[in-house]
């Protein structure tokens, strides 16, 4: 079963426009990453939230994180055509979980140059 | 050059066939993961390791089998018994000092001819 969900499943923007992708998640986590995947490679870790943060930022990257409502964001600002990739949400419940890291099913972002 | 290797990058099987998947890694990464991907689909967890000779089945375990006989090592085998075995199929190696993140081979994709 699929922890992390993300939502859209695909999302076409212009260059300098933001992309924002959502990740719904179903039981409690230790902490939640999100990665990029570009076709046919592996996944590179972008960047991870602790279950006690709220917001974190890293260059044009911006992840929230509720866990009331078990969702986080990430936004991509001023969007580049490099931008162009599948993203995905990842969660871990720690040793409560298994040490198990779940990845949910990737929003396609397009960027047009 | 650390990192996580994954061999061969395409593999051709005829159906009955077993297959093995290498997994390599010199990140002293005491923790790795097997996942399947299909097109345009998230990463589906078969089977993990959290220490040598000690591997735990994920999500999608049945049809493949895996040892961890030493740290750097994690080979996959699709046995015969997977009744659909074209994928994408990628290896990862987490590290859980202080948090989590996933180092991600460059995958492998199978196909059945």
């Amino acid at each position: 079963s699929q922890q992390g969900e993300e939502d859209p499943q695909a999302l076409s923007i212009q260059e300098g426009e933001n992309a924002t992708m959502n990740c719904s998640y179903k039981t409690s986590i230790n902490n939640l990453q999100w990665y990029r995947q570009n076709s046919g490679r592996g996944l590179v870790h972008l960047i991870l939230i602790r279950s006690n943060e709220r917001e974190k930022h890293s260059g044009r990257l911006r992840v929230t994180l509720d866990t009331s409502k078990k969702s986080s964001s990430l936004l991509i600002t001023a969007s580049r055509a490099a931008d162009t990739a599948s993203y995905f949400c990842a969660t871990d419940a720690g040793r409560t979980g298994g040490f198990k890291t779940i990845f949910g099913a990737g929003t396609r972002l397009f960027v047009k140059a | 050059d650390g990192g996580i290797t994954q061999s061969p990058k395409y593999l051709f099987r005829k159906e009955g066939q077993n297959v093995t998947l290498s997994c390599e890694q010199n990140l002293n990464h005491d923790a790795m993961y097997w996942y399947r991907q299909d097109p345009g689909q998230g990463l589906r967890l078969i089977y993990y390791s959290q220490i040598v000779n000690d591997f735990q089945k994920g999500d999608i375990a049945e049809g493949y089998s895996v040892s961890r006989e030493k740290k750097e090592s994690f080979p996959l085998t699709v046995t015969s018994a997977q009744k659909n075995p074209t994928a994408f199929y990628l290896c990862a190696s987490i590290t859980w000092a202080g948090h989590t993140e996933a180092f991600f081979g460059q995958g492998t994709r199978l196909t059945v001819v």
